[in-house]
């Protein structure tokens, strides 16, 4: 069964520093997200994105994120200038066009010292 | 925007037991509602989920209820066994044709214990 993939697993990271998460869809879907997990916490969306484009964000993907997809497998999300509390799992998810169905990456582990 | 309540934050069973998660919401054009099951240090994994035009799902032992006019939606688990023993997420999104924003719950740590 295809999954969501995502690399890398645990990322280390001064404050202050870019990062790029990375993510590989499963390969039909055509809608993209990111969603965050602070530790203990509820998963709370970021970004999905469709064509291209930025579908929908919330207040929490600020100018500091970025995302986008530079070729046709990898969705990737930038994070320009971390700080403290962007310590997270972050988590990638897909859905095919006009589904609801979201399937899940193993996610990355973000630490910002 | 949409806000999703659940409860209880945890819940302890005897292996055996049923368990109940209720969940509420608050945007009343919100169409469907997932449940995704978290073990520790894992991905949220689907493991049911209901639409706004059906009031019942079953899957083996877990069953998903939903009252559109109240607003809230249940998970049932029957016969639970020790490796049920996980955190559990409510969800709900307005569905429009295209991608989904999904809204969870604060989680529900559920332990079978023998």
């Amino acid at each position: 069964e295809p999954e969501v993939t995502q690399t890398p697993s645990h990322q280390v990271t001064q404050m202050g520093q870019e990062v790029i998460l990375r993510c590989v869809p499963i390969s039909n879907h055509l809608y993209f997200y990111w969603y965050r997990q602070i530790l203990g916490q509820k998963v709370e969306f970021l970004v999905s994105f469709y064509n291209n484009e930025i579908s929908e964000k919330s207040e929490i993907f600020d100018d500091q994120f970025s995302v986008e997809r530079p070729d046709g497998s990898n969705f990737t999300l930038k994070i320009r200038s971390t700080k403290l509390e962007d310590s997270a799992m972050y988590f990638c998810a897909s859905s095919v066009l006009g589904g609801d169905t979201q399937y899940f990456g193993p996610g990355t582990r973000l630490t910002v010292l | 925007g949409e806000n999703v309540e659940q409860h209880p934050s945890t819940l302890s069973v005897q292996e055996g037991d049923s368990a109940v998660i209720k969940c509420t919401y608050s945007d009343s054009a919100s169409n469907y509602f997932p449940w995704y099951k978290q073990e520790l240090g894992k991905r949220p994994q689907l493991i049911i989920d209901i639409r706004s035009n059906v009031g019942e799902k079953k899957d083996q032992r877990i069953a998903v209820t939903l009252n559109k006019t109240a607003k809230h939606f249940s998970l049932h688990i029957t016969e639970t066994q020790p490796e049920d023993s996980a955190v559990y997420f409510c969800a709900a999104s307005k569905v429009t044709g295209g991608g989904n924003k999904l809204t969870f719950g604060t989680g529900t740590q559920l332990k079978v214990e023998l």
